[in-house]
């Protein structure tokens, strides 16, 4: 099974402030990576699909990059609603995997 | 509205059976691959199991393969999760969700974009 790894597995930050999350995976996964948010008491979200396509009527200021084994989301300006856990997923092969997940905390 | 919504969650014995039940409505069910997601108390998102549109591929995680049975009804718009020998590392909250569809030459993306509240499976003496 493919093992996908994020860092930092928690993270302080301000409103205004530009935050990286990455995604490592044991073996290539080509683009085939999607990035989903988490609130509690909530299903998960999905903002970014294919390594770097956003999805529809999620923020532009979300972005991902990366391919093979390390992966990258981007919130490039922290809104107060963007406080919340954030998975990535592998879906090169079977059985699908997600990351422990990065929680992202208001400092 | 696209919606999805879990049901048949409970509580159960270690040993015991379940079957979860996901109703589709405001969308075309049959035309989606769909995915069941589970999440234990605290604990990371774990992906379970996938079929595709017409219900004859499925594919699962170590983890439940042999127990755990899923299944579609296209003519009832719904997904099925069958529980069988559960353990008390099967509870957590059950969600299924929508693969968002074809991406280049393949026909799903691997990605899930519409996912129900999810449903509560609790395995406990």
């Amino acid at each position: 099974d493919i093992q996908m790894t994020q860092s930092p597995s928690s993270v302080s930050a301000s409103v205004g402030d530009r935050v990286t999350i990455t995604c490592r995976a044991s073996q290539g996964v080509r683009t085939w990576l999607a990035w989903y948010q988490q609130k509690p008491g909530k299903a998960p979200n999905l903002l970014i699909y294919a390594a770097s396509s956003l999805q529809s009527g999620v923020p532009s200021r979300f972005s991902g990059s990366g391919s093979g084994t390390e992966f990258t989301l981007t919130i490039s300006s922290l809104q107060p609603e963007d406080f919340a856990t954030y998975y990535c997923q592998q879906a090169d092969s079977f059985p699908y995997t997600f990351g422990q997940g990065t929680k992202l905390e208001i400092k | 509205e696209m919606q999805l919504v879990e049901s048949g969650g409970a509580l159960v014995q270690p040993g015991g059976s379940l079957r979860l039940s996901c109703a589709a409505s405001g969308f075309t069910f049959s035309s989606y691959w769909m995915t069941w997601v589970r999440q234990g108390p605290g604990k990371e998102l774990e992906w379970l199991s996938y079929i595709i549109d017409r219900g004859t591929r499925t594919w699962y995680a170590d983890s439940v393969e042999g127990r755990f049975t899923i299944s579609r009804d296209n003519a009832k718009n719904s997904l099925y999760l069958q529980m069988n020998g559960l353990r008390v590392e099967d509870t957590g909250v059950y969600y299924c969700a929508t693969d968002r569809g074809s991406f280049g030459s393949s026909p799903n993306s691997g990605a899930f974009d519409l996912w129900g509240r999810g449903t509560m499976v609790t395995v406990s003496s």
